[in-house]
């Protein structure tokens, strides 16, 4: 099984900031890396496919870079909208999806 | 436009098997590359996958429940339909099911998610 794990659990930011969540594999997933957005209550919302491509209606200020087992999720100039839960999610091997990292604005 | 729904008990008690059903309008599942997931989340808790049946039939499932578990799906009526076995207090969770496309190593369409409380 692959393991994702995600650092920071939480964190907390102001408005305009840029904000940087990690997300690790446990074996090389390539690029098979998927990131969520999910605000209490709501489903799960796609940011990012494929490590680095941004779903469709996303705002260009989120962005994913990464390869192999290291990824991260960059959210700048930080809106307060952006409060939230975030969640990396593999698609190399089955699915997993991370523990997920709280982002507070301050 | 995509959508999808989730349908089922909202409580079912501990050993029971809970049947939960997917339904899903705006694209077909025998689309080539297209497949519905169900994934789960405790109250507070993190996203888990499940499983995930494909547009030929192919079907996937989470290694730690795959002895429970069977998804299958109803072509003409656009539905998918998990079934867990032996619920504990420990599965109560919001299911959700998402539409995964072709081309996509993520589940980009979800349902507003139904939640199971399991409990005697």
């Amino acid at each position: 099984d692959i393991q994702m794990t995600q650092s920071p659990s939480s964190v907390s930011a102001s408005v305009g900031d840029r904000v940087t969540i990690t997300c690790r594999a446990s074996q090389d997933i390539s690029t098979w890396l998927a990131w969520y957005q999910q605000k209490p209550g709501m489903a799960p919302k796609l940011l990012i496919y494929a490590a680095s491509s941004l779903q469709s209606g996303v705002p260009s200020r989120f962005s994913g870079s990464g390869s192999g087992t290291d990824f991260t999720l960059t959210i700048n100039t930080l809106q307060p909208e952006d409060s939230a839960t975030y969640y990396c999610q593999q698609a190399n091997s089955l699915y997993t999806f991370g523990q997920g990292t709280k982002l507070e604005i301050k | 436009q995509i959508t999808l729904k989730e349908s089922g008990p909202t409580l079912v008690k501990p050993t029971q098997t809970l049947t939960l059903t997917c339904t899903f309008s705006g694209f077909s599942l025998t689309t080539s590359g297209v497949g519905v997931g169900w994934i789960r989340q405790p109250p507070g808790k993190a996203l888990e996958w499940l499983a995930v049946i494909y547009w030929d039939d192919d079907k996937r499932y989470t290694p730690s429940l795959k002895s429970r578990l069977t998804i299958t799906r109803d072509t003409s009526k656009n539905q998918v339909v998990l079934s867990m076995t032996n619920m504990d207090p420990v599965d109560t969770a919001t299911y959700f099911c998402a539409h995964k496309g072709q081309g996509f190593g993520a589940f980009v369409y979800w349902g507003q998610g139904t939640l199971v409380t399991v409990s005697s």
